[in-house]
């Protein structure tokens, strides 16, 4: 999993500040998965991207993320005006152009997020 | 609404004993399964995997049981080695609307620890 890049890997933000976490995906991987683990649970399922697309965006709270993939870079989760709850570390994953259910997503190390 | 459960949060072993880890699921449109299992500070890392037209998939000292009318999963890891000791999370994908994509719902996750 050493092929999918997040940055940065810890970031602290005060109350009210934005939060920009990056996500680039292994060579070749059009396809991008945001997940967030709180404390003491497992990884929930946020938003779902291919380039330029948003495609399954169900996870994501209704207020204050967004998410992009865009044609060239790495794909950002923003997360604007910050809560001590969004405090959790926030995993990214790839899989190829030609995935399917069979193909497993390879996960980034993550971004532990503080909000102080 | 917890649709995957792992209700043991911790699993102790003796080196060169069996692990087992369980997991249970509610939602039966579920077709495929996988294992990851997480270091502190990393991303998950994909272990195995079942389809659930299987009943048993083996990869190793690794194998996946699945009981689909008790909608329950195991994974069994035989001999245990110290270097097992993380934390191992069953994951599920409802492909039933051929999307064909990665979304994954995880369960909390257990952790083992394997006693040399």
């Amino acid at each position: 999993n050493a092929g999918v890049m997040q940055n940065p890997r810890h970031l602290v933000r005060r109350r009210g500040q934005e939060a920009r976490l990056r996500c680039s995906p292994m060579k070749g991987h059009s396809h991008v998965y945001w997940y967030r683990q709180l404390p003491e649970e497992g990884l929930k399922f946020m938003v779902y991207l291919q380039k330029e697309n948003i495609i399954d965006e169900s996870g994501m709270p209704k207020e204050r993320f967004s998410a992009e993939f865009p044609k060239e870079g790495p794909s950002i989760l923003r997360i604007q005006q910050v809560v001590r709850g969004d405090s959790a570390a926030y995993f990214c994953a790839s899989s190829p152009r030609t995935h399917t259910v069979a193909t497993e997503a390879f996960f980034g190390q993550g971004t532990r997020l503080t909000v102080v | 609404d917890q649709q995957v459960k792992q209700n043991s949060p911790s699993l102790s072993v003796q080196e060169g004993r069996i692990s087992i880890l369980n997991c249970d699921y509610t939602n039966s449109m579920f077709d495929y399964f996988l294992w990851y299992k997480k270091y502190p500070a990393e991303g998950p890392t994909f272990l195995i995997s079942i389809s659930s037209i299987k009943d048993k998939n083996e990869d190793g000292r690794f194998t996946v049981f699945l009981n689909k009318s008790a909608k329950h999963l195991s994974l069994h890891i035989v001999p245990s080695q110290p270097g097992d000791s993380a934390v191992y999370f069953c994951a599920a994908i409802d492909n039933a609307g051929g999307t064909s994509y990665g979304k994954l719902t995880f369960g909390q996750g257990t952790i083992l620890t394997v006693h040399p």
